[in-house]
C-alpha cells in the first residue's frame, strides 16, 4: 500500500527556520518525484515544486522560487520542504503528493496527509 | 502560467440527484487534466486523470470528459460521502501545474 507520511504540526516564530519531511512506503521513492503543495487557511492548493529523489534534481513554481528548498534522502525514503526564515503568511497546510512524471506531464496521485505550519509572534 | 476556472463555485444538490462541475483552463492541457475531491480535514483524492480515466477505486458514478480547454465532472447519482470540494488540476508538465478554485458540492 502507498503511503506518504508526513510529519507532525509545527508552530514557529518569524524568523525562524524550518523542515518538513515526508516518508514514503510501499513503493520505490526513486521511481517517482514528490511535489509539494500549500493549501492556505480557506483557500485553494498550490503547487510548489517537485524533486527526482533518484538525482534531487528539482523545479519549482517560480512563484516559491528562492522562498522554499526541496530535497530528498533516497536512503530513507524522505523528502524536506525547508523554509530558512518563516514569515506569518507561510502559515499553510502543507501536502506532499507522489508525482507521475514523464517528459510532457507530471500526475499527482498520491498524498500525504498534510503538516500544519503556524507562524505567529 | 496556464489559468484554471471552475463553474459554479458552490453546487447545492439533493441526494440521488446528479451533479455537473465545469473546469475551463486558458490554454490547451489536452487531456493532461485531473480532478481531485477534498474533504474538510482530508488530503485531495485523485478521481479522474487523463481527463477521463477513473483513479483506482473510485465508483463508477464519476465519470470525467472534456479535452483542450474544457472539462467536465460528472457525479451520476450523489451520495453523503461526495458532498466535499471538488479541484481541476492540469498537470502539463511545463507552466508548473496548476490547480482551479475549487467547487464545493454540498446539501441541498
Amino acid at each position: 500500500e502507498v503511503q506518504l507520511v508526513q510529519s507532525r504540526a509545527e508552530v514557529k516564530k518569524p524568523g525562524e527556520s524550518l523542515t518538513i519531511s515526508c516518508e514514503a512506503s510501499g513503493y520505490s521513492l526513486t521511481s517517482y518525484w514528490i511535489s509539494w503543495v500549500r493549501q492556505m487557511p480557506g483557500k485553494g492548493l498550490e503547487w510548489m515544486g517537485r524533486i527526482d529523489p533518484s538525482d534531487s534534481y528539482t523545479n519549482y513554481n517560480p512563484s516559491f522560487q528562492g522562498l522554499v528548498t526541496i530535497s530528498a534522502d533516497k536512503s530513507i525514503s524522505t523528502a524536506y520542504l525547508q523554509w530558512s526564515s518563516l514569515k506569518a503568511s507561510d502559515t499553510a497546510l502543507y501536502y506532499c503528493a507522489r508525482s507521475e512524471c514523464t517528459t510532457t506531464s507530471c500526475l499527482l496521485d498520491f498524498w500525504g496527509q498534510g503538516t500544519l505550519v503556524t507562524v505567529s509572534s | 502560467e496556464i489559468v484554471m476556472t471552475q463553474s459554479p463555485a458552490t453546487l447545492s444538490v439533493s441526494p440521488g440527484e446528479r451533479a455537473t462541475l465545469s473546469c475551463r483552463a486558458s490554454q490547451s492541457v489536452s487531456s493532461n487534466l485531473a480532478w481531485y475531491q477534498q474533504k474538510p480535514g482530508h488530503a485531495p483524492r485523485l478521481l479522474i486523470y487523463g481527463a477521463s480515466t477513473r483513479a483506482t477505486g473510485i465508483p463508477a458514478r464519476f465519470s470525467g470528459s472534456g479535452s483542450g480547454t474544457e472539462f467536465t465532472l460528472t457525479i451520476s447519482s450523489l451520495q453523503s460521502e461526495d458532498f466535499a470540494v471538488y479541484y481541476c488540476q492540469h498537470y502539463n508538465n511545463w507552466p508548473p501545474v496548476t490547480f482551479g478554485p475549487g467547487t464545493k458540492v454540498d446539501i441541498k
